[in-house]
């Protein structure tokens, strides 16, 4: 089974400073990873994706996420974080094969004004 | 569009007590799954179906039953609700079975207590 970290349970920062959160998976396969968003009492929602092609990759929002396959990570980072990024995300993976995914604990984003 | 819909979205139950959590999408996805949210848990497998007709058994089963009523409808039942299983409940599904993986899609959730 594939496991995935997200070492910091809570992240606290002040508006318009710069954030990373960080997610680590163990696989000995190659893998696609997925960044999920999730706003108070609402389900999750992707963020952004990295199937193949170029390790960086960019959301709409300002986000953007690394893999990097050497150190089995796939951080998500933004370079000024507003209050309305304040949400629990969740780092997945799934295998190129099977159709389980698997999800972090969850890391909670306070943007603090 | 409504994408991933679950009922109800909330919900109190007795211990002992039976219910249905209905889940429907209209992607016309092959795989759907069930899972629940726990404070520090992050989200756990329950079921999930890969196709019509097949059903399999994820990271936490057990006190649990589904069903792949047809392609769109993915139900998850508790027969004899436990406090433990007080929890939120998300239903999620995606495309396509083999190939390159795309995302789930969520549904918005059910927020369920045993009391």
């Amino acid at each position: 089974a594939q496991s995935v970290t997200q070492l910091d349970s809570q992240v606290p920062v002040f508006e318009e400073a710069p954030v990373e959160l960080r997610c680590n998976y163990s696989s000995s396969v190659s893998v696609y990873l997925f960044w999920y968003v999730q706003y108070p009492n609402q389900g999750l929602q992707l963020l952004l994706k990295y199937l193949s092609g170029s390790t960086l990759v960019e959301s709409i929002n300002g986000f953007e996420a690394e893999f990097n396959k050497s150190q089995t990570s796939f951080h998500l980072r933004k370079p000024s974080v507003h209050i309305s990024d304040t949400a629990e995300y969740f780092c997945a993976v799934a295998r190129r094969t099977g159709n389980q995914f698997y999800f972090g604990t969850g890391t909670s984003l306070t943007v603090i004004p | 569009n409504a994408g991933v819909t679950q009922t109800p979205k909330f919900q109190v139950l007795k211990t002992g007590q039976s219910m249905t959590l209905q889940c429907a999408q209209d992607m016309n996805h092959n795989s759907m799954y069930w899972y629940r949210q726990d404070p520090g848990m992050g989200l756990r497998l329950i079921y999930y179906s890969a196709s019509e007709g097949t059903t399999d058994k994820g990271e936490v089963p057990n006190g649990y039953n589904v069903s792949r009523l047809n392609k769109r409808e993915f139900s998850l039942r508790l027969e004899s609700a436990a406090p433990s299983q007080t929890s939120v409940y998300f239903c999620a599904s995606s495309e396509p079975l083999s190939g390159e993986r795309q995302p789930q899609h969520f549904g918005d959730g059910t927020r369920l207590s045993i009391l």
